[in-house]
């Protein structure tokens, strides 16, 4: 079983539309949780962490939930810009991050 | 800040050749640099953690001598793959960690690896 396993997708959505999709780790000793963001060809950028807590930055909120193994993220009013493969990537242990294959969003206009 | 840049972005070359990947931390120092390798529509996989003035730490799998990693300085980690043959193609990334830290990682622009 994969460490981090995501939807691969894609989500086709409107813009101004809602998306949503989760991830699933298999470690219960997972520390760390994050999105990063990678468009084509490019190197993953942090998009933001993801607290015990849930948090909100803008129009994205990221939830964890340990019992179930997953963390969320939401996009809230869809831009063109947020066109991307959104990764999963959970820390264990030693500063090593494990990521998911991605979830590829498409906004469409 | 936190600027971390790859060189060559992509590269072509002929099989068993050696090519060389450098990853440099512009403006901060990093204890430790990380070495990933992307084949397409798949996800970024560690093959190996570098420490300045230390051995490289290799994933399970990714054999140590035919990807040599080096890091010689704190803003320097290099990555040669020895003897490359085609299916070594892929996109190679690397990331820093800031002293002192390591949670958050920096990552370069990846560079682009072709074997022909």
């Amino acid at each position: 079983r994969k460490e981090v396993e995501q939807d691969p997708g894609p989500f086709n959505v409107p813009e101004g539309a809602t998306v949503a999709f989760n991830c699933t780790y298999s470690n219960s000793a997972s520390q760390s949780f994050f999105w990063y963001r990678q468009d084509c060809r490019k190197e993953p950028k942090l998009l933001m962490s993801v607290y015990s807590s849930g948090n909100e930055d803008g129009r994205f909120t990221a939830q964890l939930n340990r019992a179930s193994q997953y963390i969320s993220l939401l996009i809230r009013d869809s831009k063109l810009s947020d066109s991307a493969t959104y990764l999963c990537v959970v820390i264990l242990h030693d500063y090593k991050l494990s990521f998911g294959a991605g979830t590829t969003v498409t906004v469409r206009a | 800040g936190a600027v971390v840049s790859q060189h060559p972005s992509w590269v072509i070359c002929k099989s068993g050749t050696s090519v060389k990947i450098e990853c440099r931390s512009l403006d901060f120092q990093a204890t430790t640099m990380f070495w990933y390798r992307q084949f397409p529509k798949q996800s970024l996989m560690l093959m190996a953690t570098s420490n300045e003035g230390s051995k490289a730490t290799y994933e399970q799998g990714v054999e140590k001598d035919k990807f040599l990693i080096n890091h010689a300085s704190l803003t320097l980690s290099t990555l040669t793959v020895t003897s490359a043959h085609p299916e070594d193609s892929s996109f190679y990334i690397c990331s820093a960690s800031l002293v002192g830290t390591g949670v958050e990682q920096y990552f370069g622009p990846g560079t682009r690896l072709t074997v022909t």
